[in-house]
């Protein structure tokens, strides 16, 4: 899953802050999910896009959440004015038909 | 959304005995069936995968069941070994990619030496 990079590793906001989470999907995949993981609790489905659409995006909070896959470069999570509970590990991951590999996961710390 | 349901959160067994990982799905549509597994403050990363139109995937000492008409899959690993500690998570795909890729909440697996 080392084709999958999300940038940055680690992130330190301050409470309302804008936070930019960034995901190179693999070669050939066309595909990027967002999850995120709160401490104790398994991979929370955020958002599911394509390149320029985004096909499913039920697990998104309402309000400060967003996410983009442009034609060209990365897939971006983009949390405004964030919280303290915004604090979180975010994995991206990225399939093709028959496989999906995640990334490393970037870690959200809003102090 | 509870498409997939891993109904034990932890399992613990002795080094070198089979660990049964399982999981149960709802939706029949699903084509393939990916297994993960995610140490903690890591990516979750790809173990093994199964399509829909077999029944039994083996990689080492990763075996996967596929049981369509149950709903059902498990992951046997075995012998199994103390490093396989981790929490696994299966997870269906569609194969024309307007499903998102969801997950059960993983069984935590301990391995005692």
């Amino acid at each position: 899953n080392a084709g999958v990079m999300q940038n940055p590793r680690h992130l330190v906001r301050r409470r309302g802050q804008e936070a930019r989470l960034r995901c190179s999907p693999m070669k050939g995949h066309s595909h990027v999910y967002w999850y995120r993981q709160l401490p104790e609790e398994g991979l929370k489905f955020m958002v599911y896009l394509q390149k320029e659409n985004i096909i499913d995006e039920s697990g998104m909070p309402k309000e400060r959440f967003s996410a983009e896959f442009p034609k060209e470069g990365p897939s971006i999570l983009r949390i405004q004015q964030v919280v303290r509970g915004d604090s979180a590990a975010y994995f991206c991951a990225s399939s093709s038909k028959t496989e999906a590999f995640f990334g490393q996961g970037t870690r959200l710390t809003v102090v | 959304d509870q498409q997939v349901k891993q109904n034990s959160p932890s399992l613990s067994v002795q080094e070198g005995r089979i660990s049964i990982l399982n999981c149960d799905y709802t939706n029949s549509m699903f084509d393939y069936f990916l297994w993960y597994k995610k140490y903690p403050a890591e990516g979750p990363t790809f173990l093994i995968s199964i399509s829909s139109i077999k029944d039994k995937n083996e990689d080492g000492r990763f075996t996967v069941f596929l049981n369509k008409s149950a709903k059902h899959l498990s992951l046997h690993i075995v012998p199994s070994q103390p490093g396989d500690s981790a929490v696994y998570f299966c997870a269906p795909l569609t194969q024309g990619g307007s499903e998102k890729l969801v997950f059960g909440k993983g069984t935590k697996l301990t391995v005692n030496p």
